[in-house]
């Protein structure tokens, strides 16, 4: 079963770019690798999902290097509504989410 | 729109009741997963089902039990509520078992128990 680390929290200011990196040193062969975001008192919605290299959408982009051990979320000029915590996930049949990376946007 | 509906935001209970948390989605997906997120621990799998009857332990299983009778609904039970119990409930769906598809979450259920 993959697990996946990523940090606890990070700190960023309004305008700037955000990159969240997660390890997943056992991910599998066919295991896509999915980053979610949750606001408080809501429950997490999917942002972006990929397999290898890079994939981009209106939210973000994530950056998958060719090893698959590790991926990077970016969000490009985050602001104040950016604020919440997001969760890396190697999704497999269990779909566990670990801690999540807790972002705190300042103005 | 697609939809997870949780039967309610709020709920209080007495220590040794037996509850019932429900959870309804209307887009046919075959799976379902019940967590709890308690602060600083994210979000923890209870129980989850890839099929109508089936079920299959969560990594915090201990104190709970499923049902699921009808593809659109997935029932989280709590046999005897204890104070340790009390936090947010999570349910979701998504319509494969494996990989590439997206997870659809309600808006949750918080639990206190007294």
């Amino acid at each position: 079963l993959a697990k996946t680390t990523q940090p606890i929290s990070m700190d960023s200011y309004e305008g700037q770019e955000v990159n969240i990196t997660c390890s997943h040193n056992n991910i599998a062969t066919n295991d896509y690798i999915t980053w979610y975001q949750q606001f408080p008192s809501q429950g997490p919605r999917f942002i972006i999902q990929g397999y290898k290299t890079k994939v981009t959408n209106e939210v973000a982009s994530l950056f998958i290097p060719a090893d698959r051990k590790s991926s990077t979320l970016s969000l490009p000029r985050v602001s104040l509504s950016d604020t919440a915590v997001y969760y890396c996930l190697v999704v497999d049949y269990k779909l566990s989410f670990g801690a999540g990376t807790t972002v705190t946007v300042r103005a | 729109d697609v939809k997870v509906t949780q039967s309610s935001r709020y709920l209080v209970k007495r220590t040794g009741e037996k509850v019932f948390l429900e959870c309804v989605q209307d887009m046919d997906h075959e799976n379902m997963f019940w967590y709890r997120q308690d602060p600083g621990l994210g979000l923890r799998l209870i129980y989850f089902s890839y099929d109508v009857k089936m079920k299959e332990k969560g990594d915090i299983p201990e104190g709970y039990s499923v049902s699921r009778e009808k593809k659109e609904r997935f029932s989280l039970i709590l046999e005897s509520a204890s104070t340790n119990q009390t936090s947010m409930y999570l349910c979701a769906s998504s319509s494969n078992p494996d990989s590439n598809t997206e997870a659809f979450f309600g808006q949750g259920t918080r639990l206190t128990v007294v």
